[in-house]
């Protein structure tokens, strides 16, 4: 069965610096990742999504991720972090077959200081 | 305009009441699924249907129930005999070829 870990619950950066939120995954094929994030009382957006090809994908608000099989990882990157960022980022594997299930890591919460 | 919606927003009830959320979806996606989140624990599938009059149970499928009668909607009853039934409970819905699921605005339910 695949499993995703968050190693970091919580974490705060300054506005204007990086950012990179970790994720790692098990799974014995080549999976399919997402990162979604979720602002307080709402639903989760997705953010980007890897299948295949280049390793090295671009989302929406300036996020991007980069899959590496060898680390069995999945980090979220921002160049520049706005205070709008601040949210909770859920990292998720799917599952060929069985429904299209995903299975979810248990978030990090960002805080931005201003 | 394409989406979820869950209704409500907030919902209390009593304990020893079943209680019924609802979720429509107009993207035309086969699949739809239940989660509950609770602080700290991430998501976790309660069920999830991926055809008209089929549905599957997830990891923590007690106390709840479903039904899928039709592609847009696929209601999730809370029942009393869920021991912890407070929780955030979020709807979601795919119909990609790689998964991807897209999420309702989700329904905060409280049981006192």
């Amino acid at each position: 069965a695949q499993s995703v870990t968050q190693p970091d619950i919580h974490i705060t950066v300054s506005e204007g610096a990086s950012l990179e939120l970790r994720c790692n995954y098990s799974y014995g094929a080549t999976p399919y990742l997402f990162w979604y994030v979720q602002s307080p009382g709402q639903g989760l957006q997705l953010l980007l999504k890897y299948f295949s090809g280049d390793t090295l994908v671009q989302g929406i608000k300036g996020f991007e991720a980069e899959f590496k099989r060898s680390q069995s990882s999945f980090n979220l990157r921002k160049p520049s972090v706005h205070w709008s960022d601040a949210a909770e980022y859920f990292c998720a594997v799917g599952a060929t077959g069985g429904g299209n299930k995903l299975t979810f890591g248990t978030g990090t919460q960002l805080k931005v200081e201003l | 305009d394409g989406g979820i919606t869950q209704s409500p927003k907030y919902l209390f009830r009593k304990e020893g009441q079943n209680v019924t959320l609802s979720c429509e979806q107009n993207l035309n996606h086969d699949a739809m699924y239940w989660y509950r989140q609770d602080p700290g624990q991430g998501l976790r599938l309660i069920y999830y249907s991926q055809i008209v009059n089929d549905f599957q149970k997830g990891d923590i499928a007690e106390g709840y129930s479903v039904s899928r009668e039709k592609k847009e909607s696929f209601p999730l009853t809370v029942t009393s005999a869920q021991k912890n039934p407070t929780a955030f409970y979020l709807c979601a819905s795919s119909g990609g070829l790689h998964y991807e699921q897209y999420f309702g605005p989700g329904t905060r339910l409280t049981v006192t």
